[in-house]
Parts: C-alpha cells; sequence; structure tokens
C-alpha cells in the first residue's frame, strides 16, 4: 500500500555492522506491526508499536514509534546473517477496524 | 495450534483455468485476511471478513476474483478465470478481535498461470 512507505528498499550490510529501516505512514497510525519474511516463507511476527514514543526490544532488533505515530524505525545491532531476510511493517488505521496493510518491505543481506 | 493452514503450498495452471485457494485460519481467531505478494507490488490487502463477514474487498483487483468464509474455520479464494498476471504468492492470515492483536500469517499458496 501506498499509505506505508519503507527506506530502504534493500540493504546490504557487513556482518557486524548495524542498521537501520524506516516506515513512514501518509496518516496517524492505531499500531505498527514488524514482521520479517524469509523467501519463500510466511511472515514472521516481531514486535507491535501502539503508544506514541513506545519502545521495544527482542534480542538484537529494537523498534520505535515516533510521538505523532506517523513514523516507526527498526534498528539491528551487531547484525548476524540470520537477520538476513525481507522486513515489513505493517498498519493498523482506525480504532478497533480490522484492516491490516504493509509497506514494500526492505530486503536486508548481511555478508559473513 | 497447527497456525493458519493453507492449501495447496503450489498450484500451476494454465490461463483459462478456475484456481481455488484455501484457508484454515486458527481457532478463536475473528478476523482473515487475504493478501497477494508480487515483487513489483509487495503484499497487498485483497479482502478481510471479521467473523465470517467480507469487510472490505476494496483490494480485491477484479470480478474474477472472489473470496467466501461459509464458517469459522474455513475460507477460500477464487480465481476464475486465471490470467497470468496473477501468478504471485497467495498469503491468509488470522488475528483475533482485539485491534491490538498481532495477524498470523500462513506459509502461502505460490500460483503459477501459464
Amino acid at each position: 500500500s501506498q499509505e506505508l512507505e519503507q527506506s530502504p528498499q534493500s540493504l546490504i550490510v557487513q556482518e557486524g555492522k548495524n542498521l537501520t529501516i524506516n516506515c513512514t505512514s501518509s496518516k496517524t497510525l492505531y499500531g505498527l506491526y514488524w514482521y520479517k519474511q524469509k523467501y519463500g516463507e510466511g511472515l514472521i511476527f516481531l514486535m507491535m508499536l501502539q503508544k506514541g514514543g513506545e519502545e521495544k526490544s527482542h534480542e538484537k532488533i529494537t523498534a520505535k514509534l515516533d510521538e505523532k505515530k506517523q513514523q516507526s524505525s527498526l534498528h539491528i545491532t551487531a547484525s548476524q546473517p540470520s537477520h538476513a531476510g525481507i522486513y515489513l511493517c505493517g498498519a493498523a488505521y482506525g480504532g478497533s477496524q480490522g484492516n491490516l496493510i504493509f509497506g514494500k518491505g526492505t530486503k536486508l543481506s548481511v555478508k559473513p | 495450534d497447527a497456525g493458519v493452514i493453507q492449501s495447496p503450498r503450489h498450484e500451476v495452471t494454465e490461463m483459462g483455468q478456475e484456481v481455488t485457494l484455501r484457508c484454515k485460519p486458527i481457532s478463536g481467531h475473528d478476523y482473515l485476511f487475504w493478501y497477494r505478494q508480487t515483487m513489483m507490488r509487495g503484499l497487498e490487502l485483497l479482502i478481510y471478513f471479521n467473523n465470517n463477514v467480507p469487510i472490505d474487498d476494496s483490494g480485491m483487483p477484479e470480478d474474477r476474483f472472489s473470496a467466501k468464509m461459509p464458517n469459522a474455520s474455513f475460507s477460500t479464494l477464487k480465481i476464475q478465470p486465471s490470467e497470468p498476471r496473477d501468478s504471485a504468492v497467495y498469503f491468509c492470515a488470522s488475528r483475533k478481535r482485539t485491534g491490538s492483536a498481532e495477524a498470523f500469517f500462513g506459509q502461502g499458496t505460490r500460483l503459477t498461470v501459464v
């Protein structure tokens, strides 16, 4: 969906380096989800952010949601080959509405 | 729970043929989503159901596409007639009622129309 823009589209990093992926919404989010996908497989849930200014971490991955709830960043510290894949941000808009739309994804490659 | 189950995993069909994709959501989940993923367009929401009722089908590309959810444990996405441009990976996902709940995805059906 064009309502969610991810950047960069692709990223190649050396193992051990840090990286950041951004997700920007054209309107205020109800909730922001980060998923990871390996080629040919389904999406795996990483974390969900709902409150402005919220930050969550899982192992070496940290995600933040800005105060205005229109932008989120995903930061990976000391990247490893296991982090390689496609990272997608997904958004729910408007209260209890069930719709869940996604950005086009960021393809991450980690070189050993 | 076995998670969201989709079938078949792979489907190859000839242009003009009818294709039916199937999905069994996680028991107790109230929302069911159908997505299509391509390199060009990413992951597109086609339609979603709440308590078996279609809520938003604005993402369905054409009248050739139809989706049904006859009960809480089964949904189908049908393409009739299929065209080569329908080739993509189709995902089904389900989630609980609350707006903050994560969606669980199936493994997808890779459709190739030749």
